[in-house]
């Protein structure tokens, strides 16, 4: 069975300073990872992906994450936090299986301190 | 291109009561997911659909939720009686196929009282 875990149910950063959300997810076969952002009151919103090919990562709003196969770790990063930039993020991992389900993390709340 | 569509944005019921919830995916997406999302928690898948089939229903509580997609286009998601415990965001993805990317709707906010 695949997982997610995502450290850090809340995370403060002031603006302009590194965003830095981590997620490490578990999973018998190689996997396809997915970090989706949640503004209140709002569906989720595909950052980015990794399916296959360069482990680094760029989705939208300046964000990328890096798939690290040896630690099993797919962090979202951001150089420089924006005030926009507040909301939820979940990290989550499609299964193996012939239904390729996707599994989410608990998800982390980002605030941007002004 | 229209999102995903969902209805009611918000409900409010009290235990025991029915509710039902309205999902319109992307035109021409074949597959469709309901997720349940409790607050501070990651959406949890609840059923999906493959056009008007169901290709998993292992997490739906059967003795109390229900869905179908007639015509493999338009859901619906009913709670029949509702709990306590059962106050979440119900949300609706659609994708083109299995594994692709998942497009959500807004989700509906259930408050059982």
């Amino acid at each position: 069975a695949q997982s997610v875990t995502q450290l850090g149910s809340h995370v403060s950063v002031s603006e302009g300073a590194l965003v830095l959300l981590r997620c490490n997810y578990s999973s018998s076969v190689p996997p396809y990872l997915f970090w989706y952002v949640q503004y209140p009151n709002q569906g989720l919103q595909l950052l980015l992906k990794y399916t296959t090919g360069a482990t680094l990562v760029k989705g939208i709003n300046g964000f990328e994450a890096e798939f690290k196969k040896s630690e099993t770790s797919f962090h979202l990063t951001k150089p420089s936090a924006h005030m926009s930039d507040a909301a939820e993020y979940f990290c989550a991992v499609i299964s193996s299986g012939s239904a390729r389900q996707l599994t989410f993390g608990s998800g982390t709340q980002l605030t941007v301190l002004p | 291109e229209a999102g995903v569509a969902q209805s009611p944005r918000y409900k409010i019921i009290e235990k025991r009561q029915s509710v039902a919830f309205w999902c319109n995916p992307i035109s021409g997406h074949a597959t469709l997911y309901w997720y349940q999302q409790i607050l501070g928690q990651g959406p949890k898948l609840l059923i999906q659909f493959q056009n008007n089939g169901v290709v998993d229903d292992s997490q739906l509580p059967k003795d109390r939720f229900s869905a179908e997609r007639l015509k493999g286009v338009d859901s619906t998601l009913k709670i029949q009686p509702a709990k306590l415990e059962d106050s979440a965001v119900y949300l609706c993805a659609s994708t083109t196929g299995l594994g692709n990317e998942q497009f959500f709707g807004p989700g509906t906010r259930l408050t059982v009282l």
